[in-house]
């Protein structure tokens, strides 16, 4: 079963602008990890943020950890159009990665 | 580049078959994962090894055997395949010696069993 959510499951938005995705989870976590996958390709690692770190930054991607609500956001600022793409959380616990389904990113030129 | 290559790219087979997926890596990493991702479910890890001959079960392993008799060659097999594994299977590995370091994936296999 999954263990991240996603939210939202697609978003569109203009070249530019801020994109804001959600992760929720319901057991404690070791660390937790975006990836981003472009279509017909396989992932790819973004960012990894441990349970006792809050925030995270690299490039154009900011990355917040809530443990007491079991959430976590991902922040791309200032979108391009290569930005699109499905974006993934996944959290891990004790040998144990567990991926969500994954918020769609479209960003329009 | 983590170097990791997965063959085949494409395969179409019959219910009933068997199925042979490889995945090879150039750069001598202990730990290597089979998943397979549908729509609506992200990812689901299927097998994964800790070494040589070191493997285990992952949540969606029934139906899937594994073998890993070299460091770089993790292989998914499917003994008598059937409809509901069509999918887009994932091999990839963890960075370094450890589980909970960033994964690098191969670009998949996409399987269609009719």
């Amino acid at each position: 079963s999954q263990q991240g959510e996603e939210d939202p499951q697609a978003l569109s938005i203009q070249e530019g602008e801020n994109a804001t995705m959600n992760c929720s989870y319901k057991t404690s976590i070791n660390n937790l990890q975006w990836y981003r996958q472009n279509s017909g390709r396989g992932l790819v690692h973004l960012i990894l943020i441990r349970s006792n770190e809050r925030e995270k930054h690299s490039g154009r991607l900011r990355v917040t950890l809530d443990t007491s609500k079991k959430s976590s956001s991902l922040l791309i600022t200032a979108s391009r159009a290569a930005d699109t793409a499905s974006y993934f959380c996944a959290t891990f616990l004790n040998n144990d990665m567990r991926f969500g389904a994954g918020t769609r990113l479209t960003v329009k030129p | 580049d983590a170097g990791i290559t997965q063959s085949p790219r494409h395969k179409v087979t019959e219910t009933g078959t068997p199925v042979t997926l490889r995945c090879h890596q150039t750069e001598n990493h202990r730990y290597m994962y089979w998943y397979r991702q549908d729509p609506g479910h992200g990812l689901r890890l299927i097998h994964y090894s800790y070494g040589v001959k070191d493997t285990d079960k992952g949540e969606v392993s029934d139906g899937y055997s594994v073998s890993r008799s070299k460091t770089e060659d993790f292989l998914l097999t499917l003994e008598s395949a059937t409809s509901s594994q069509t999918s887009v299977y994932f091999c990839a590995i963890s960075e370094g010696q450890g589980p909970s370091q960033p994964q690098h994936f191969g670009d998949g296999t996409r399987l269609s069993i009719l």
